[in-house]
């Protein structure tokens, strides 16, 4: 079974600022999908950024980009010039294949922005 | 607005009662997921439907059950409820095949008085 691991329970940083999250997740597959989802306070899950495990260039969403290292299976979250909204919790996320099998969650890690 | 819809999204109930929670999909997705947010907790993976037959499990409680219809709408069914089952339910679906996503619903907030 997939495991989704999120080793920072809490993180902040100043407004303008970069944070970087870390995840890592366990897998003998070979094509998967990986994923950020941002949880702001309004509870609503948004996906920030996606990551095809086949596609070796790191994928970039303006202020979002990952660290893909697919051997090492690590994917890091970095966030450039933090904003207020940026304050969230983030959770990694694994899905094996195309078809939405085997969805799964890290534990999260809250993020705050500090002005 | 991610296209999933779900209702009721404040339900406040008592122990013992049964609830069911509605969640209409994106037009086009076959695949509903259903997942359990307690107070500041992570997402408990349910269960999952695909075009109308269950495909996965998760630590899904034998209280609770769910469907998907020939419409592609879902209901999770809560009963005997308790009040560890306060909590934010939501709803998923995905697309058949492609960038692999999950689009969720805005949730359904269950508390168990």
């Amino acid at each position: 079974a997939q495991t989704v691991t999120q080793s920072q329970p809490e993180m902040s940083v100043q407004e303008a600022e970069t944070v970087t999250l870390s995840c890592t997740y366990d897998t003998s597959e070979n094509n998967y999908y990986l994923f950020w989802y941002k949880q702001p306070p309004s509870r609503q899950m948004i996906l920030v950024i996606r990551q095809e495990a086949y596609k070796q260039q790191n994928a970039t969403e303006n202020r979002f980009s990952v660290n893909f290292q697919k051997a090492a299976k690590s994917f890091s979250l970095k966030i450039s010039d933090s904003q207020l909204g940026d304050t969230a919790m983030y959770f990694c996320a694994f899905m094996k294949g195309h078809y939405g099998q085997n969805f799964v969650f890290g534990p999260g890690t809250r993020l705050s922005v500090l002005p | 607005d991610s296209g999933v819809t779900q209702t009721p999204k404040h339900l406040i109930t008592a122990t013992g009662q049964r609830v069911t929670l509605r969640c209409s999909p994106r037009s086009g997705d076959l695949s509903v997921y259903w997942y359990q947010q307690s107070l500041d907790q992570g997402l408990q993976f349910l269960i999952q439907y695909y075009n109308g037959e269950e495909r996965a499990k998760g630590n899904i409680l034998e209280r609770f059950s769910a469907q998907q219809f020939p419409d592609l709408h879902s209901e999770l069914n809560l009963s005997s409820l308790e009040l560890g089952d306060s909590a934010l339910y939501f709803c998923a679906s995905s697309p058949t095949r492609g960038t692999g996503e999950l689009f969720f619903g805005e949730g359904s907030r269950l508390t168990v008085l």
